[in-house]
């Protein structure tokens, strides 16, 4: 069955160190991936998307994934933490057949 | 350009009441998504709409949840009657759809039910 994990339900990083937030992916083919954060209260925003070509993609508010077919990976990074980067984000998977698949979601927290 | 636009934002109801969700998507957009939410949990699809004709409601409780999108523009989610394990938020999103699953959702900000 198709399936996208985040292996970390919580994450707390200290402001200003980097981040990796964990994405795993099960599909019979290379799926679409996506990275969403949703801050309290509020709906998902895109972060970015994976599509085809290059496998480091960029994204909005200083993020980017890395896609790796080898692990069934698509980690998100950032090389420096904001304590405005507190929300919980979700990384999600689609293929032809349309359905988008979520993970549970990892919530981070930042300390000062 | 405007968002996708969900009410209420809040509702609270008792058990084996009624409850309506109304969303607007994003001017232009053909597909339009409902997702239950539970709380720890993500998004989980309950229906997909292409313009006014349902894609997928594979995941839709069709013994009392019930959706439509008249006109393919607005959108309306009913449960009836609600159970204690409905009480989730409830998302829309829409997207203008790029065939083959490239599409990119835009999310409204959800709508958090309570059931008592």
């Amino acid at each position: 069955a198709q399936s996208v994990t985040q292996p970390d339900i919580h994450i707390t990083v200290s402001e200003g160190a980097s981040l990796e937030l964990r994405c795993n992916y099960s599909y019979g083919a290379t799926p679409y991936l996506f990275w969403y954060v949703q801050s309290p209260g509020q709906g998902l925003q895109l972060l970015l998307k994976y599509f085809s070509g290059d496998t480091l993609v960029q994204g909005i508010k200083g993020f980017e994934a890395e896609f790796k077919r080898s692990q069934s990976s698509f980690n998100l990074r950032k090389p420096s933490v904001h304590w405005s980067d507190a929300a919980e984000y979700f990384c999600a998977g689609s293929t032809g057949g349309f359905k988008t698949i979520f993970g549970a979601g990892t919530r981070l927290f930042v300390k000062a | 350009e405007a968002g996708v636009a969900q009410s209420p934002r809040y509702k609270i109801i008792e058990k084996r009441q009624s409850v309506a969700f109304w969303c607007n998507p994003i001017s232009g957009h053909a597909t339009l998504y409902w997702y239950q939410q539970i709380l720890g949990q993500g998004p989980k699809l309950l229906i997909q709409f292409q313009n006014n004709g349902v894609v997928d409601d594979s995941q839709l409780p069709k013994d009392r949840f019930s959706a439509e999108r008249l006109k393919g523009v607005d959108s309306t989610l009913k449960i009836q009657p609600a159970k204690l394990e409905d009480s989730a938020v409830y998302l829309c999103a829409s997207s203008d759809r790029v065939a083959g699953g490239r599409d990119t959702q835009y999310f409204g900000p959800g709508t958090r039910l309570t059931v008592l």
